[in-house]
């Protein structure tokens, strides 16, 4: 059963920082991992979307990279701004699976003046 | 330019009654998913369709039944509401199944 992992569950930094988000999962097998936002009482918008054979995704500040092989994917926030602050969920999608994405728990991040 | 239109947006049920949550895409996606968001759980699949007239379950379809009988709806019905199904509800929807998902605003159900 595919599990994925988000460390660590809140982070706050100040503005100006770049940052690094973490997902973890544990089977290589993925079809694409998938970066969103939730903002407090709404729904989930898609930031970018990595294809297996895909080893990193650009849009705009953000980043974000694929390492099938250890099981690890990484967001990248340059320039942070208190606009950012929200929570970072992401979602892994198994080959041969029409529709099963398996979330994390996502990390709440706070970026302060 | 509405994407993914959820309905109610906030809702309170006894326990064993009865309600129907509409999700409307307007971006003729074939994909349309229901999902539930519980603290520290993530978020998990109850049922979704892979186009019009179909359905199928998802990770946790037990109190849910769904009907998909037009392209652009796809409706979430509780039969005898209990108290596990308080929860906040999201409809997604996709061009295909590894295109990204749009998400709704969510409904936010609580069962007393």
């Amino acid at each position: 059963k595919q599990e994925v992992t988000q460390i660590p569950a809140a982070l706050s930094v100040p503005e100006g920082e770049n940052l690094v988000l973490n997902c973890s999962f544990t089977d290589s097998a993925i079809y694409n991992l998938q970066w969103f936002r939730q903002d407090p009482g709404k729904g989930l918008t898609s930031l970018l979307l990595i294809q297996s054979s895909q080893r990193e995704q650009t849009s705009g500040r953000l980043n974000a990279s694929l390492d099938k092989s250890s099981g690890r994917s990484t967001l990248y926030i340059a320039a942070s701004q208190p606009g950012d602050s929200a929570t970072y969920l992401c979602a892994v999608r198994l080959t041969g699976t029409a529709s099963k994405l398996t979330f994390g728990t996502g990390t709440r991040l706070q970026v302060t003046l | 330019n509405a994407g993914v239109t959820q309905t109610p947006k906030f809702r309170v049920l006894k326990t064993g009654q009865s309600m129907t949550l509409l999700c409307a895409q307007d971006m003729n996606h074939e994909y349309m998913y229901w999902y539930r968001q519980d603290p520290g759980m993530g978020l998990r699949l109850i049922h979704y369709s892979v186009g019009e007239g179909t359905t199928a379950k998802g990770e946790v379809p037990d109190g849910y039944n769904v009907s998909r009988l037009k392209k652009q709806n796809f409706l979430l019905g509780l039969e005898s509401a209990a108290p596990s199904q308080t929860s906040v509800y999201f409809c997604a929807s996709s061009f295909l199944p590894g295109s990204p998902l749009h998400f709704g605003n969510g409904t936010r159900l609580t069962v007393t």
